[in-house]
């Protein structure tokens, strides 16, 4: 059984569209994070939640908000979509506070918008 | 500044021998030390967690050490093998924050 999952794996949309991007995790994780790739292939973090805190880097435009339904999912809205939004979203999660244990990550999103 | 900064940013080895990956962060104050492997198109797989007070971890042919003090890490991977080629990553994890490296290609040549 997969681990981390998201949905959908590719999406290719217009600017100054909304769109959202689906995560779960099915290993009773506390924390789940979501994390962005850019074309260089450098990894950054843009949030991390568990369901005491929300941490949210301070240079993800606020154009980009996850939503937690409950403790298993982790969704990434993002709305007025640009062109430099392009890149690998990757969503994971870890057992304990933030950043304190082993990160098991999915498969990414790869976003292209035209 | 928080950085984390990996040497070389691509190796080129034939099969069969040791090799050292090498990372250096700023700021001592780190929860843990993560070392990654991505490959191409792939999502992250962990490798090694250690913690802040320990000095390092195995895990079969890999083995990861941390020196605070001198703000280093090395992955240390014996006899390499072919499936071993991919970009290998290390995180330096801190309080509310977890700051990646740009990466190490590593290609294992058989």
């Amino acid at each position: 059984d997969t681990a981390v999952s998201q949905t959908p794996k590719y999406l290719v949309t217009q600017m100054g569209n909304d769109k959202s991007i689906k995560c779960e995790q099915n290993l009773g994780h506390d924390t789940m994070y979501w994390y962005k790739q850019d074309s260089k292939k450098f990894l950054k973090i843009m949030f991390s939640y568990n369901n005491k805190e929300l941490i949210i880097n301070e240079t993800v435009p606020n154009r980009f908000s996850p939503k937690s339904p409950d403790k298993a999912h982790l969704n990434l809205h993002i709305n007025s979509l640009e062109l430099g939004d392009s890149a690998v979203y990757f969503c994971a999660s870890s057992q304990g506070r933030q950043y304190s244990g082993t990160q098991y990550f999915g498969p990414g999103t790869r976003l292209l918008v035209l | 500044k928080q950085e984390v900064t990996q040497i070389p940013a691509a190796l080129s080895v034939p099969e069969g021998e040791n090799l050292v990956l090498n990372c250096s962060f700023t700021d001592s104050a780190i929860y843990n030390l993560q070392w990654f492997r991505q490959d191409p198109g792939k999502g992250l797989t962990s490798l090694l967690l250690i913690q802040s007070s320990q000095r390092e971890q195995t895990s079969g042919r890999l083995n990861a050490s941390l020196d605070k003090s001198s703000g280093r890490s090395t992955l240390y991977i014996a006899a390499s093998q072919p499936g071993d080629s991919a970009t290998y990553l290390c995180a330096r994890g801190s309080q509310g924050n977890l700051i990646f490296g740009k990466g190490t290609k590593l290609s294992v040549k058989p």
